[in-house]
């Protein structure tokens, strides 16, 4: 069975950093592409960034790019996003996602997310 | 930027109702385009990828068809536990923006 379980969040000043990891289990990690996807709440889902299986590829989108940093430890089975120079509107919670191969974008499996507020 | 616009932004419907939702690409995508259902306070959900391919387990009162830049999401008899927001995907053009949802709730 496929398990996607994120961890890291909680609440940061303006300004300040978080780490959110994705711990996967009950597919070979390796194989396929990750995904962030966030929502804020009582909006929509807003993608945040993309890795392949083998870190070749990275995507992310425009408002957290030079910001949010994705990657992958293919040898413990997680994914990270290093979150910096947070802001009030990068509150959300945070999922992770599971692609349907290494180098499809198609998001196939959804953790149960991670809440992230940033707030004085 | 791709963008992606849906329609209508909402609906409400009855059980044994079909629905029909559409989300429209700003430019071609081809069939790369993916269909998820969120419910309230729960994660999303996948639903159909390749335009028309129902994801492993969904039921096959959904239906998606299209190419190119339009796209539908077809409920074809609306179920109690069909209550649920909506969303478009482009999955293989950069941004992998989602469409702004659907919400469709009952009547």
């Amino acid at each position: 069975e496929v398990q996607l379980v994120e961890s890291g969040g909680g609440l940061v000043k303006p300004g300040g950093s978080l780490r959110l990891s994705c711990a996967a289990s009950g597919f070979t990690f390796s194989s396929y592409s990750m995904t962030w996807v966030r929502q804020a709440p009582g909006k929509g889902l807003e993608w945040v960034s993309s890795i392949r299986g083998d870190s070749s590829y990275i995507y992310s989108a425009d408002s957290v790019k030079g910001r949010f940093s994705i990657s992958r430890d293919n040898a413990k089975n997680l994914l990270h996003l290093q979150m910096n120079s947070l802001r009030a509107e990068d509150t959300a919670v945070y999922y992770c996602a599971r692609g349907w191969s290494s180098i499809s974008w198609y998001i196939e499996y959804w953790g149960q997310g991670t809440p992230v507020t940033v707030s004085s | 930027d791709i963008q992606m616009t849906q329609s209508p932004s909402s609906l409400s419907a009855s059980v044994g109702d079909r629905v029909t939702i559409t989300c429209r690409a700003s430019q071609d995508i081809d069939i790369w385009l993916a269909w998820y259902q969120q419910k309230p306070e729960k994660a999303p959900k996948s639903l159909i990828y390749g335009a028309s391919t129902l994801q492993s387990g969904v039921p096959s009162r959904f239906s998606g068809s299209g190419s190119g830049t339009d796209f539908t999401l077809t409920i074809s008899s609306l179920q109690p536990e069909d209550f649920a927001t909506y969303y478009c995907q482009p999955y293989n053009t950069y941004p992998f923006t989602f469409g702004p949802g659907t919400k469709v709730d009952v009547k």
